[in-house]
């Protein structure tokens, strides 16, 4: 059972352009859900996360968007850049246990 | 700050050999590391969730005397790969949260082939 589905797989956009991945979860217990950008050989790093009591955070050009009712959030990717070309993960972590549950990623390919 | 290290970057064994792996936290101590596995255009796998000083826990499917987890102090986390064939070729990652925090750091990444 796929508890985070993350969509679309793959994404190409303009220099420029707003790059936006979506994601859903099933679980409710869910309280923390974090945004990684992996460059190929490279570990994940984490770009912005949020909690469920807030429905945006904007860090820098990139914005996260939380519907608690849908149980869907997404990624926003303002201006985006070349350098933004990177794999994305969305991920759902309830608290007590601290184990981060990942979407399948999505592949940002930014050209210029 | 919070930056987690790994080594080796990449490994070429023979199949029949055993490999193992470092994770460090540089900069903090490490109540919980987590090792996970990549392949190629796909998604992280947690394997297991290790403690200082307690025996690690192995996610369902992952077999624990092929996987050796060692998480010996606060800012050090071993996986030893015990046996391997070719199929355990993989990206292997590991992570580490500071306290409570719910934050994940993940380190480069080891890459090993099994030939």
């Amino acid at each position: 059972q796929q508890q985070v589905k993350q969509s679309p797989q793959s994404l190409i956009v303009q220099k420029g352009g707003i790059s936006i991945i979506n994601c859903a979860y099933e679980n409710t217990a869910f309280d923390y859900f974090p945004w990684y950008q992996q460059f190929p050989g490279k570990g994940p790093a984490l770009l912005i996360a949020i909690r469920p009591d807030v429905s945006e955070k904007k860090e820098g050009r990139f914005t996260i968007s939380f519907n608690k009712s849908a149980k869907q959030f997404s990624l926003h990717i303002m201006d985006s850049q070349p350098g933004d070309s990177a794999t994305y993960f969305c991920a759902a972590l309830r608290g007590s246990n601290y184990k981060l549950t990942f979407g399948k990623g999505t592949l940002l390919t930014v050209n210029p | 700050g919070a930056v987690v290290s790994q080594h080796p970057s990449r490994v070429i064994c023979k199949s029949g050999t055993s490999v193992k792996i470092e994770c460090r936290s540089l900069d903090f101590q490490a109540t919980t590391m987590f090792w996970y596995r990549q392949f190629p255009k796909q998604s992280l796998m947690l394997m297991a969730t290790s403690n200082e000083g307690s025996k690690a826990t192995y996610e369902q499917g992952v077999e624990k005397d092929k996987f050796l987890i060692n998480h010996a102090s606060l800012t050090l986390s071993t996986l030893t790969v015990t046996s391997a064939h070719p199929e355990d070729s993989s990206f292997y990652i590991c992570s580490a949260i500071m306290g409570s925090q719910e934050t994940q750091y993940f380190g480069p990444g080891t890459r090993l082939l099994v030939l």
